[in-house]
């Protein structure tokens, strides 16, 4: 119940197009879920976040798309660029008291 | 502002040496964290301090400790690295809790022979 599965482990995309990433998780609790953008070399950086409340949540080119009944969330990366080549992390975590629960990562390609 | 400043960048151990990475943040965040992280896991939770003078065990505690300094400062020791602790080494802080952003350092990249 712990866990948060990320897939895929690796994505491919042509400049201009849609990246789509996706989490799945069981703990039925968690009620909150980021997503981290991690460029090599670097931290992690919040990209952003959403809460259960809603099911969409679009800052600029990112969207996060949220399936409560289905219990998955994904990341949308519209007119994907190369300067967006990077490691996304989700995350789950059911209040600030309990600690975030990781996927295991994406490295996303954007290609020219 | 700095952010969040780790040191060392850099280090290789041998089996059984110790070491100290430092951490310290600039933005008069209460909370502070050390994460690893490996390829394909993610990132762990190795220690966090909610805030100064409480620190509490996260997911993988074993074989580190952790000293709060002070509001800006959260070291982590490993007494006796072992090659299992090879590993990138991240600390990060925020405002307060798991559900607030969190601002990471750029790591300490740790190998141990």
């Amino acid at each position: 119940q712990q866990q948060v599965k990320q897939s895929p482990q690796s994505l491919i995309v042509q400049k201009g197009g849609i990246s789509i990433i996706n989490c799945a998780y069981e703990n039925t609790a968690f009620d909150y879920f980021p997503w981290y953008q991690q460029f090599p070399g670097k931290g992690p950086a919040l990209l952003i976040a959403i809460r259960p409340d809603v099911s969409e949540k679009k800052e600029g080119r990112f969207t996060i798309s949220f399936n409560k009944s289905a219990k998955q969330f994904s990341l949308h990366i519209m007119d994907s660029q190369p300067g967006d080549s990077a490691t996304y992390f989700c995350a789950a975590s059911r209040d600030s008291n309990y600690q975030l629960i990781w996927g295991a990562g994406t490295k996303l390609i954007i290609k020219p | 502002n700095a952010g969040v400043t780790q040191t060392p960048k850099f280090q290789v151990l041998k089996t059984g040496q110790s070491m100290t990475l430092q951490c310290a943040q600039d933005m008069n965040h209460n909370s502070m964290y050390w994460y690893r992280q490996d390829p394909g896991m993610g990132l762990r939770l190795i220690y966090y301090s909610a805030s100064e003078g409480t620190t509490d065990k996260g997911e993988v505690p074993n074989g580190y400790n952790v000293s709060r300094l002070n509001k800006r400062e959260f070291s982590l020791r490993l007494e006796s690295a072992a090659p299992s602790q090879t590993s990138v080494y991240f600390c990060a802080s925020n405002d307060r809790g798991f559900t607030s952003p969190l601002h990471f350092g750029n790591g300490t990249r740790l190998t141990v022979t």
